[in-house]
């Protein structure tokens, strides 16, 4: 059964203190891994998709990578305005549409001045 | 922004009473999808459509139905509400260049 699985659930940051979120998967045939940020009351945020092993991408203080097991998001020197709950998404590739997506359970961050 | 519209944003109704979510795109899209999103659970999809009277069921799809009859409109219908149904309702469309998902604003939904 495809399954993603992220970790810590919570995790609680000084502002300034980097740290990495991670998101181990299970799937048949991966098409591709997804990244979100997703704010109180509101609707997911695309930030990253990653497609192979050892593929990196980078946006402001976020950098995402993958392994052929899991995938990391890694912040750098966090600011308050980080604080989000942040969703990985993976596609299978047993078929079906491009938007037939598994999702993780997500992490909260909280980052404090 | 990608040009979707949900509505409503909150509704409370109560057990046994149908229900439906609108959700609007002006993207001129193929592809649409309701997921819904619950403590505990990640997003899970419930229908997807790939065109005009063309939809299929996602992995909680039971106790819901849609419809799409024209490209910029597709509904989600509770038949008969139950509590379990309590969530939030999200539609998302693809970027129509990268394949990406774009999420509305979703939809809150008490049944009690």
């Amino acid at each position: 059964e495809d399954q993603v699985t992220q970790s810590p659930e919570a995790l609680r940051l000084q502002e300034g203190e980097s740290s990495s979120l991670n998101c181990s998967y299970t799937v048949s045939g991966l098409r591709g891994l997804f990244w979100y940020r997703q704010d109180p009351g509101k609707g997911p945020e695309f930030l990253f998709t990653l497609y192979s092993a050892g593929e990196e991408k980078e946006k402001e203080r976020l950098k995402a990578t993958l392994t052929k097991k899991e995938s990391f998001l890694h912040i750098t020197a966090p600011k308050p305005e980080d604080s989000a709950t942040y969703l990985c998404a993976v596609q299978a590739g047993y078929g079906g549409s491009q938007g037939n997506l598994i999702f993780g359970k997500g992490t909260k961050l909280s980052v404090k001045p | 922004d990608a040009g979707i519209t949900q509505s409503p944003r909150h509704k409370v109704t109560e057990t046994g009473t149908p229900v439906t979510l609108r959700c609007h795109q002006t993207e001129n899209h193929r592809y649409m999808y309701w997921y819904r999103q619950d403590p505990g659970h990640g997003l899970r999809l419930i229908h997807y459509s790939y065109g005009v009277k063309d939809t299929d069921k996602g992995e909680v799809s039971d106790g819901y139905s849609v419809s799409r009859s024209k490209t910029e409109d597709f509904l989600l219908t509770l038949e008969s509400a139950t509590s379990s149904q309590t969530s939030v309702y999200f539609c998302a469309i693809p970027d129509r260049y990268t394949g990406e998902l774009f999420f509305g604003e979703g939809s809150r939904l008490t049944v009690l």
